[in-house]
Order: structure tokens, then sequence, then C-alpha cells
């Protein structure tokens, strides 16, 4: 089955720029969604299909997909975005489709 | 607004049976996919399977086929996941949450989510 590779954890300091990678092979011809997880709390939609942003959401977070990798970017990082963020795609040629990454820990410093 | 409110805690054994409920409204609920993803603690996401609502038809990951049944009563727009032998590894938070529309792709991404059900599966 298709497997997507996040690092478990990423540490920023507030006011700078978080980058949360999501590898895989040749996701770059797969759609790639991004759920942001705080603790107790459902999963929410922050980026779909690659680059697009629910209303809602701020600006800051943007994302894109390439190669073998996809990326979160969280521009102007605040207090409020620590949270586990993780990746998605469907492969439909797999017995498990619907697969989600590990999930990368976002730690605000 | 959407809202996809799910039934609350489950304690089970072993080797019985559990099934969740995913009350939705302020939409259309046979318009849209429903899909289960559960989250063991400290765990990440893991997706189970979809409905479509209007048809009927599922689709389940390969591990959870012949254990895992998902149904809906339209009538009462509400969606079902039952899950029989139960073992300690089903301890898990299980999540429905709305997929794309059923006349669209079935990869859409997940815009609304339950609260969550948390099963605990002990003897």
């Amino acid at each position: 089955s298709y497997v997507l590779t996040q690092p478990p954890s990423v540490s920023v300091a507030p006011g700078k720029t978080a980058n949360i990678t999501c590898g895989g092979n040749n996701i770059g011809s797969k759609s790639v969604h991004w759920y942001q997880q705080k603790p107790g709390q459902a999963p929410v939609l922050v980026i779909y299909y690659d680059t697009d942003r629910p209303s809602g959401i701020p600006e800051r977070f943007s994302g894109s997909n390439s190669g073998n990798t996809a990326a979160l970017t969280i521009s102007r990082v605040e207090a409020g975005d620590e949270a586990d963020y993780y990746c998605q795609v469907w492969d439909s040629s797999s017995d498990h489709p619907g697969v989600f990454g590990g999930g990368t820990k976002l730690a605000v410093l | 607004q959407v809202q996809l409110v799910q039934s609350g805690t489950e304690v089970k054994k072993p080797g019985a049976s559990v099934k969740v409920s995913c009350k939705a409204s302020a939409y259309s609920f046979t318009g849209y996919y429903m899909h289960w993803v559960r989250q063991a603690p400290g765990q990440g996401l893991e997706w189970m399977g979809w409905i479509n609502p209007k048809s009927g038809d599922t689709n389940y990951a390969h591990k959870y086929q012949g254990r895992v049944t998902m149904t809906r009563d339209t009538s009462i727009t509400t969606a079902y996941m039952e899950m029989s032998r139960l073992i300690s590894d089903d301890t898990a938070v299980y999540y429905c949450a709305r997929g794309g529309t059923i006349f669209g792709v079935v990869q859409h991404p997940y815009d609304y989510w339950g609260q969550g059900t948390l099963v605990t599966v002990s003897s």
C-alpha cells in the first residue's frame, strides 16, 4: 500500500515560517490534503487539493506538491498553530486507498 | 450549520461488537459520502472506509473487511459503523467525516467531522 512519510516533529519560533513535509512515491501526481488536529479535538481541514484553503483558514497556511514531496507552509506562526498536522492522499489502486501520513507535531517555541 | 454528532463512549469486552452512530444535519445527507476514520491513543489517523448514503454502497480498507459494516438510515440522516470481534488494539477514537458529493470523486477531502467516539476494549 502507499506510504506517506512525515517528520515526527517540527519546532519554530513565533513569527517565523514552519514547513511540514509529506513524502511519497511520485506524490506530485496525486492530490494532497492537510488536516490540523489540536489535543482532544477532531481534525480540521486546512489545505485541500495541494494548494486550496477552505474558507476561514488564514492565508498564512499554504501548500505545495511536486515530485516526491508535498509541503504545508505556515507563515508568521502563532502560538495557536501548535498542533498535529496530517497529510492525506487517495490511492485508488491500493486496498487501503485513504492514506494518512503519520502526523507531525508542530511545536511553537 | 453542518453538524455530525456521534454517539457516546463505549466500553466493550474482547470479542464483543460495537456500533457507533453519526447523526448528520443541515445538509443533504444522501448527497455526500460518509467516511470513517479511527485514531488509537497517541497515534495517527487511519482511514477505515466509506459509505454512499444514497445507494448504501460501501468500500472498506482491506484490513477491516469482514469485521466492519457501515450502514445508514436515511429517514433519520444517520450513518453507522459496526465493528465485530473486538480486540484491545481496537481501542481508539472513531470519527465520521463528510467527504465529497456522491456525484463527484470519492477522494474529495473531509470538510466536516464528528466529535469522535471513544471505544475502549478491555477485559
